[in-house]
């Protein structure tokens, strides 16, 4: 069946640092891939998606590319705030349907 | 433009119980899908609704079940409430034409605790 898998958090980061959280996928047909985040207490928002490969999907300085050949969609971000501190998500569509496949979720805390 | 709104934002309910949780998607939207998120883990997929019609459902006991209105709006039902649902019910929508590639918005959620 459809997986996602993502690096296990939680991940501390000083202000400015550079961000990756690793993001892999099950190859099963021709996904799109989401980052969707949760602030404390909050829903989801969607923060970048690509819907094909090497598609690159960007979004406030973070970025993220569907590479086929690796199964991943690392994200990335070349600086963080404290306001980047949150949930992240990675997730999968299915093949040809709506139903999205969803990571544990990777809880990245920035301090000043 | 208003976003996905669901109701109530929080519920305390008893085992054995049955809930009812509601989502009104976004103006135009025509699909609704709803998935639970049990604390510390990511969301999984409940059900997918277009057009009033159930499109999907995923691995859950038939004590859930949910509608969607002609007015677009859902309804989930949960029966017989057991200890582990206790949870948070996302609603999610989409316009509903552009199958895998469509990108869902999530609601606030409705923060079910089960006693």
């Amino acid at each position: 069946g459809n997986s996602v898998t993502q690096m296990e958090g939680p991940v501390t980061l000083s202000e400015e640092a550079f961000l990756t959280i690793n993001c892999t996928y099950t190859a099963t047909g021709y996904p799109s891939l989401f980052w969707y985040v949760q602030y404390p207490g909050e829903g989801l928002q969607l923060l970048l998606k690509a819907t094909k490969a090497d598609d690159k999907g960007s979004n406030k300085g973070f970025e993220a590319t569907y590479r086929k050949e690796t199964t991943s969609f690392h994200l990335e971000k070349g600086s963080v705030q404290v306001s980047d501190s949150a949930v992240y998500f990675c997730a999968r569509s299915g093949a040809g349907s709506y139903q999205l496949t969803f990571g544990k979720g990777t809880k990245l805390s920035v301090i000043p | 433009d208003a976003g996905v709104t669901q109701s109530p934002t929080h519920l305390i309910k008893t085992r054995g119980q049955h809930v009812t949780l509601r989502c009104s998607p976004i103006s135009g939207h025509k699909s609704v899908s709803w998935y639970q998120q049990v604390l510390g883990q990511g969301p999984q997929f409940i059900f997918q609704y277009y057009e009033k019609e159930e499109r999907g459902r995923g691995n859950f006991p038939d004590r859930f079940s949910a509608r969607q209105f002609p007015n677009y709006s859902s309804e989930l039902n949960v029966n017989a409430l057991l200890l582990g649902d206790s949870a948070l019910y996302l609603c999610a929508s989409s316009f509903g034409l552009a199958g895998s590639q469509e990108t869902q918005y999530f609601g606030p959620g409705t923060r079910l605790l089960v006693l």
